[in-house]
């Protein structure tokens, strides 16, 4: 597989579950990034690794758990969403923290 | 207040003509970095182009020009020839080097080819 690549493409989840999105990269980047893309808004970073350590964390709702246990791979755990919560969730790369990223083709997540 | 602006909701054009969409941005870092991307309905973000604040040339890349005005804090995307498949939403963003070096992305401006 060449890329980044994220599973699953669609999830739909309870207000209760606790699920995971995945996000994978064969570019040998260093640097590896999630976004929320809502309906109407402009795409919102919400996690950024570099060599593995969290460099930013933007605020987000700590029913948002981020984690990279390697430089190729990078997790989003999810628990108690809420509604507002669905949206496409974006994983990039770049080779260093601040080039050009390259992004997988998102999960489209639903919270019932 | 924004850092970057695409008024353009939506555009049409016919196919095979020439489209600019626009894209100003707002800093103070004197080294920054601009950049398009595309986004169809798979939901894919895919890298376009790049300008960097000191480049003195507009970039290009195959259908792709970037016009560069930084007196004007403007970062248009010119597309020539335009294909059916360029129907997509169109993403400008910057990075600012000395000011976390994240992305700021844009709303977009979505794109329609006419046949």
């Amino acid at each position: 597989e060449t890329g980044v690549t994220q599973t699953p493409r669609h999830l739909v989840m309870g207000m209760t579950n606790k699920k995971s999105l995945k996000c994978e990269q064969h570019l040998g980047h260093n640097a590896m990034y999630w976004y929320k893309q809502s309906a109407k808004k402009p795409l919102e970073l919400m996690f950024v690794y570099s060599l593995e350590e969290r460099v930013e964390n933007n605020s987000v709702p700590s029913r948002f758990s981020p984690e990279c246990p390697n430089s190729s791979h990078l997790f989003l755990h999810l628990h108690t969403l809420q509604p507002e919560d669905s949206a496409l969730y974006l994983c990039a790369s770049s080779q260093d923290h601040g080039d050009e990223q390259f992004f997988g083709p998102g999960t489209r997540l639903t919270v019932l | 207040a924004q850092k970057i602006t695409q008024t353009q909701p939506g555009m049409f054009v016919q196919e095979k003509e020439a489209v600019t969409l626009d894209c100003t941005y707002d800093t103070s870092d004197q080294s920054y970095g601009l950049f398009w991307y595309k986004q169809p309905s798979s939901g894919e973000m895919i890298f376009l182009i790049y300008q960097g604040s000191y480049d003195e040339q507009n970039a290009t890349e195959g259908r792709y020009s970037l016009n560069f005005q930084k007196a004007r804090k403007s970062a248009n995307l010119v597309i020539s020839a335009s294909q059916l498949g360029d129907s997509a939403m169109y993403f400008c963003a910057m990075r600012e080097v000395n000011y976390g070096q994240n992305f700021v992305f844009g709303p977009g401006t979505r794109l329609s080819v006419l046949p």
